[in-house]
Parts: structure tokens; C-alpha cells; sequence
């Protein structure tokens, strides 16, 4: 089955300064790589996604990026603020559903004012 | 109007006694689930039902039983609650028609076995 690692597990930055969270998958088949952010208290929501088709994509503050060929995907967020402070978690799934979707560890940004 | 609600949020029980949360989605998804989280924040997959039928089962004891009612429900029910069942249990939906797409989680319920 599909194993994705996620580094760091924790992380700090400056207010303002860029975040890179970065992912690997172990499954050539996975086409659809999601990222989480999981407030205190609350449940995972989608923050950004992108697929096996699209090398890079961009969300305002947040981007993330795709080797395919390396299997690797990353998520970048510049300038940070206090509010981006939450656990970010990657995932990995393969076509045909979200069925099988693998989550990464998971990275607890903390942006300090 | 809550996409997907689970209830109830906090569930402090005993060791030994049986019981259920409750999971709701009113996004017209066709697929819902349930994952656990631990409290080193590790989520993991237990059960996922598209159109009230059972896809995947991961290893999960039997004492943890899901039922779907309907395509907007999905409860969980624990038999003989054990110390190792304390953790954060979310339910989760989305629409899945051959494309991956967005999964909705709910708020989580955080379970204690005392």
C-alpha cells in the first residue's frame, strides 16, 4: 500500500517569513495529492490540492509543487501570519476515489508574532 | 447550515461499556468515513461505505462496528470499550465519481476510557 512521510514534524517560523512542509510517497499509481490544515479543536480542511497532471500550483500565500518522477510534493506558504499556525497534513491517494487516501504525519507550524 | 456534524464532541466512558457516535452530512456526498486520530495526531483510516456498502475496513477490531442508514449517515458504534480506544474520531464525506476530490471532515469527537 501507498506510505507517505512528512518532514518536519514541527516547525517555526517568523511572522512573515515562508514555511516549506515536504512529502514523500512510496505508490507511483497515487494522481491526487491533497493538503490539510487542522486547527485546535477542529477537523482537517482542504487548503490546497493538485494532481499528478500539474507540476505546480499557487493559492495566494500558498503553493505547492509535484515530482512525479521523484515522488515527492511540497507545500510552501510565504508570509506567514499568526492564523497559519495549525497542524498541515499531506496526503497521497490513487485514481479511481478518495477511498484510499494516505495521510502523512503531519506538521505543526507555529508562526510567532 | 454544518456540512458534516458528528455528535457528540466529547465522550468520557468507561472501560468496559458500549458506545456510538453519530455522523451527519447534508452535502449530498456518496461516500462518508470514519478515521481515527491519535494523540500523536496520526490519522488513520478505519472505515469508508459509498452509497451505504462497506469499501474498506481497515484492521480495526471488531468491537468497532460502523452502520449507514442512509447516504447521509454514518454512526460508529464500539463494543467493550478499552484504554487504547481514547483518541479524536473524525467522520469524513465526499463525492466520489472516479475523481479524486475534497473530503469534508466533521469537528471530531474526542473519546476518554476511563
Amino acid at each position: 500500500g501507498e506510505n507517505v512521510e512528512q518532514h518536519p514534524s514541527t516547525l517555526s517560523v517568523q511572522e512573515g517569513d515562508s514555511a516549506v512542509i515536504k512529502c514523500t510517497y512510496s505508490d507511483s499509481a497515487s494522481n491526487y495529492f491533497p493538503w490539510y490544515k487542522q486547527e485546535l479543536g477542529k477537523g482537517p480542511q482542504l487548503i490546497i490540492d493538485i494532481r499528478s497532471n500539474v507540476g505546480e500550483k499557487k493559492d495566494q500565500r500558498i503553493a505547492v509543487t509535484l515530482n512525479k518522477t521523484a515522488k515527492h510534493f511540497s507545500l510552501h506558504i510565504t508570509e506567514t501570519q499568526p492564523e497559519d499556525s495549525a497542524v498541515y497534513f499531506c496526503a497521497a491517494n490513487p485514481s479511481g476515489g478518495y477511498q484510499k487516501v494516505t495521510f502523512g504525519t503531519g506538521t505543526k507550524l507555529q508562526v510567532i508574532p | 447550515d454544518t456540512a458534516v456534524s458528528q455528535t457528540p464532541k466529547y465522550l468520557v466512558t468507561q472501560m468496559g461499556n458500549d458506545k456510538s457516535i453519530k455522523c451527519e452530512q447534508n452535502l449530498g456526498h456518496d461516500t462518508m468515513y470514519w478515521y481515527k486520530q491519535d494523540s500523536k495526531k496520526f490519522l488513520k483510516i478505519m472505515f469508508s461505505y459509498n452509497n451505504k456498502e462497506l469499501i474498506i475496513n481497515e484492521t480495526v477490531p471488531n468491537r468497532f462496528s460502523p452502520k449507514s442508514p442512509d447516504k447521509a449517515h454514518l454512526n460508529l458504534h464500539i463494543n467493550s470499550l478499552e484504554l487504547g480506544d481514547s483518541a479524536v474520531y473524525f467522520c469524513a464525506s465526499s463525492q466520489v465519481s472516479g475523481v479524486n476530490t475534497e473530503a469534508f471532515f466533521g469537528q471530531g469527537t474526542r473519546l476518554t476510557v476511563v
